[in-house]
Parts: structure tokens; sequence; C-alpha cells
């Protein structure tokens, strides 16, 4: 089944304690990015690449890392997370860019930084 | 910043009405997308519409993009319970610096059985 899948759904952690959310995609897209979503803020772009060992920032991108080692992964890095990183994340990917491709989105990974 | 906003935020229909959502961006795009989200879960891709296409069809869904207007509509007919669920517009904001959608704050589409 062609899907989009983040781990873990849902997280809990302690300011400062690096996490990492990984995300992986097995239709053999060439774009994939993240967002965050917030009450009131809808949904913003934190990084997205285009193909492999190419990305870029988004709207919101400090605090965050991501790297681009595969095609099919590409992993959001918290290396010291803060409570104003609390918020649900969304992986997406794309065919080739995003030209006229729909994204197709992971479940989610609920973040709660205490 | 936002590109798209949806109007209404809210809205809620008996089952069997149609639901009419709006959505105007600000700037030029290439193509403009409808997704749906059920609650907490991941965004779904309704329908793409591309800047030199007025209407188009999917279904119960009808999508319509008036350019010099810089505004869009999706039509849901004959409602279901299951259309409940929040409805978002993204605009293709590619060939502006980057690559990427911009999502407006969504419309909660509430189907009363």
């Amino acid at each position: 089944e062609a899907q989009v899948t983040q781990n873990p759904r849902y997280l809990i952690t302690v300011t400062g304690k690096k996490l990492t959310v990984t995300c992986s995609q097995n239709m053999n897209h060439e774009y994939m990015s993240w967002y965050r979503q917030d009450p009131g803020l809808g949904l913003r772009q934190i990084y997205y690449s285009m193909n492999v060992e190419v990305t870029d920032k988004g709207d919101v991108p400090e605090g965050y890392k991501v790297s681009r080692k595969e095609k099919r992964n590409f992993p959001l890095i918290l290396e010291s997370p803060s409570p104003n990183q609390t918020s649900l994340y969304f992986c997406a990917s794309s065919l080739r860019g995003l030209g006229n491709s729909p994204l197709h989105f992971g479940n989610g990974t609920r973040l709660t930084v205490t | 910043s936002q590109q798209g906003e949806e109007d209404p935020q809210a809205l809620s229909i008996q089952e069997g009405e149609n639901a009419t959502m709006n959505c105007s961006y600000k700037t030029s795009i290439n193509n403009l997308q409808w997704y749906r989200q059920n609650s907490g879960r991941g965004l779904v891709h309704l329908i793409l519409i591309r800047s030199n296409e007025r209407e188009k069809h999917s279904g119960r869904l009808r999508v319509t993009l008036d350019t010099s207007k810089k505004s869009s509509s999706l039509l849901i007919t004959a409602s279901r319970a299951a259309d409940t669920a929040s409805y978002f517009c993204a605009t293709d904001a590619t060939g502006q610096g980057a690559q990427k959608l911009v999502f407006g704050q969504g419309t909660r589409l509430t189907i009363n059985p």
C-alpha cells in the first residue's frame, strides 16, 4: 500500500532531550516536507527536500534539523526541544516537486515537550 | 504569512444538504488544491485545479477557481455524515522563492444526521 509512515504517533519528552521523528515513503517520491499544525496558526512548513541530499528551509525552521540521505526517508530532528515545539507534526511527500503533484500526508506525530 | 483563507471557519448543515466553502488567496498561483482532514489525522488530497482551469469535478465535489478575484470554492453535494471533517485550501507558491504549499486555516464542516 502506498503510504507515508511517521513514527512515533505520540511522543512526550522533556525540554532539551534530543529526539527524532522518522518519516518514510514507499512511493519513490522525490519531494518530501515537514509541517507543523497549531491551533489558530494552521499548517506551517518547517523544511522540505527536493531530492536526496537537497534540503531547504520552510517558514519555521528554527530549532529543527532534517536530513535526506536516502530517497525514502526524511527524519525530523529536534536537537534541544522546547515547550513551544509542542505541536502536531506531519510529513508529506509528492512525486516530483509541487508542480501539479498532490501531497501525500502521514498520520501525524503529536509531540508534547514539558 | 497565510496565503489562503477559508470562509466560513465553521459550517454545520443537515445530511443531504450541499456544503460550500470558499478560499481567498493573495498572490499568483500555479495551482490550488483542496484537502480534507479528519480530526487529528493526516490530510487527504481531494482535488487540484490548475491556474488555467475554471471548474473541476470529482464525484460529489465541485471546485471553481477565479484567478481574477483570487478565490476558489469547494462544493460538496448531497452531504453525508462521513463528510464531517476540516477542509483546507492550499496554494502552490512554487516559483515565488520556495517549493511549498501554503495552507489556509481551514473550514470545520459538521454534517448533522
